[in-house]
């Protein structure tokens, strides 16, 4: 059965502050995700990793940064935390071709005061 | 790079009739097109996918059909209960193993 699972199911930071997001998975998958979930506007793609150490942006990286350096551990880095990063932070994982079911973590509900 | 489009935003049906959700894409190269549930407080989970060679998958209560000429692909639940109620995610990929998402449709099923 695979599993992801994800550091903290809440986190409360303040402005400016830098904040680790961390994400690891145990079925050996190559690929790995970060998303961020807000109401009315479904699952939106921050940066993905097909490697170890190979990161691709997604449609929002602006205001994060990744880092994979082993291939079961994928983290969400915010530099400087603001405000409008409060939100629903879900990680996930897939193997690649054939199969590119995404296997989610269970979210970390991020509060920047 | 791809668009996934949702309607309606929130469905409501009594119990036991049915719920349809569709969703369009916007790159004809998109070859799997695949469904998520979540419900309340939970993860997405995957509940049914297609890939582009095939019309109509089934599993038990719930179908996806998928129209290539006009981009589209839906979701079918037939007689419906209250633990189908859920966010449904649709998602298209072209085979770069990435999934573009839609917003989500609210099915509500009432009692």
């Amino acid at each position: 059965d695979v599993k992801v699972t994800q550091s903290s199911r809440y986190l409360v930071k303040r402005t400016g502050e830098k904040v680790f997001l961390e994400c690891v998975q145990d079925m050996d998958h190559e690929n790995m995700f970060w998303y961020r979930q807000d109401p009315g506007l479904g699952l939106r793609l921050i940066y993905f990793s097909y490697d170890v150490k190979m990161k691709e942006k997604g449609d929002i990286p602006e205001g994060y940064s990744v880092s994979r350096e082993k291939k079961e551990r994928f983290s969400l880095i915010l530099e400087s935390a603001s405000t409008n990063q409060t939100s629903m932070y879900l990680c996930a994982s897939s193997l690649s071709e054939p199969s590119y079911e995404q296997y989610f973590g269970p979210g970390t509900r991020l509060t920047v005061t | 790079g791809e668009n996934v489009e949702q309607h309606p935003s929130t469905l409501s049906v009594q119990e036991g009739d049915s719920a349809v959700i569709k969703c369009t894409y916007s790159d004809s190269a998109s070859n799997y097109f695949p469904w998520y549930k979540q419900e309340l407080g939970k993860r997405p989970q995957l509940i049914i996918d297609i890939r582009s060679n095939v019309g109509e998958k089934k599993d038990q209560r719930i179908a996806v059909t998928l129209n290539k000429t006009a981009k589209h692909f839906s979701l079918h639940i037939t007689e419906t209960q209250p633990e189908d109620s859920a966010v449904y995610f649709c998602a298209a990929s072209n085979g770069n193993n990435r999934l573009a998402f839609g917003k989500g449709n609210q099915v509500v099923v009432i009692p």
